[in-house]
């Protein structure tokens, strides 16, 4: 098994563009859940989601989007970057939350 | 209004050793889940110990054993005979109701020989 897929791995973005980090599971698992991870302030919450179709903001939202099509994918889209969202990003799935298992994360950098 | 603190940003331990990682929490929620993560240099995070807040018994995983206070809403992390390979961030997270984990700051752990 695969687990958690997050690609690219590493990615530079100019301020303005746009991207879509992309997160895929073969777990089958429920939930799925996107982090962003700055020294010194651990894993906060971007957004979430437990089922197809159905998404929540976490703490951390703002200039993020995020839809669930399918139970695999939860990809994460970020509309204009900016150097505030550089970042290391993990996206998680769990099994009705009694596990959560995380992606190899990916390290964004804007300019 | 923080749900997880971690009072400890680093601790030493020597080899061998137990060392015990802080960890308290804020809810009001009855049914919740605890869950402390590890996250060496290399960046992956790894699952350590689970705990239920209907659980009686304290978790344990080998040298990880969770030390939960309910009444004083703590879950304190137990690393008994500290190895070089526990170097490393912990992370204490807790899951309220459905979809997503909300994570302390972390404590970094060095061991010593």
């Amino acid at each position: 098994n695969a687990g958690v897929t997050q690609t690219p791995k590493f990615q530079v973005l100019k301020t303005g563009q746009s991207m879509t980090l992309q997160c895929a599971q073969d777990m089958n698992h429920e939930y799925m859940s996107w982090y962003r991870q700055d020294p010194g302030m651990g894993l906060r919450l971007i957004h979430y989601s437990v089922g197809a179709g159905i998404t929540d903001q976490g703490e951390v939202p703002n200039g993020y989007n995020v839809s669930r099509s399918t139970t695999e994918d939860f990809p994460l889209r970020l509309l204009s970057a900016a150097p505030s969202q550089t970042s290391v990003y993990f996206c998680a799935s769990s099994y009705k939350g009694f596990g959560y298992t995380f992606g190899s994360g990916t390290r964004l950098t804007v300019v | 209004a923080q749900k997880i603190t971690q009072t400890q940003p680093g601790m030493f331990v020597q080899e061998k050793e137990a060392v015990t990682l802080d960890c308290t929490y804020d809810t009001s929620d009855q049914s919740y889940g605890l869950f402390w993560y590890k996250q060496p240099s290399s960046g992956e995070m790894i699952f350590l110990i689970y705990q239920g807040s209907y659980d009686e018994q304290n978790a344990t995983e080998g040298r990880y054993s969770l030390n939960f206070q309910k009444a004083r809403k703590s879950a304190n992390l137990v690393i008994s005979a500290s190895q070089l390979g526990d170097s490393a961030m912990y992370f204490c997270a807790m899951r309220e109701g459905p979809g997503a984990l909300n994570f302390g700051k972390g404590t970094s752990l060095l061991v010593t020989p």
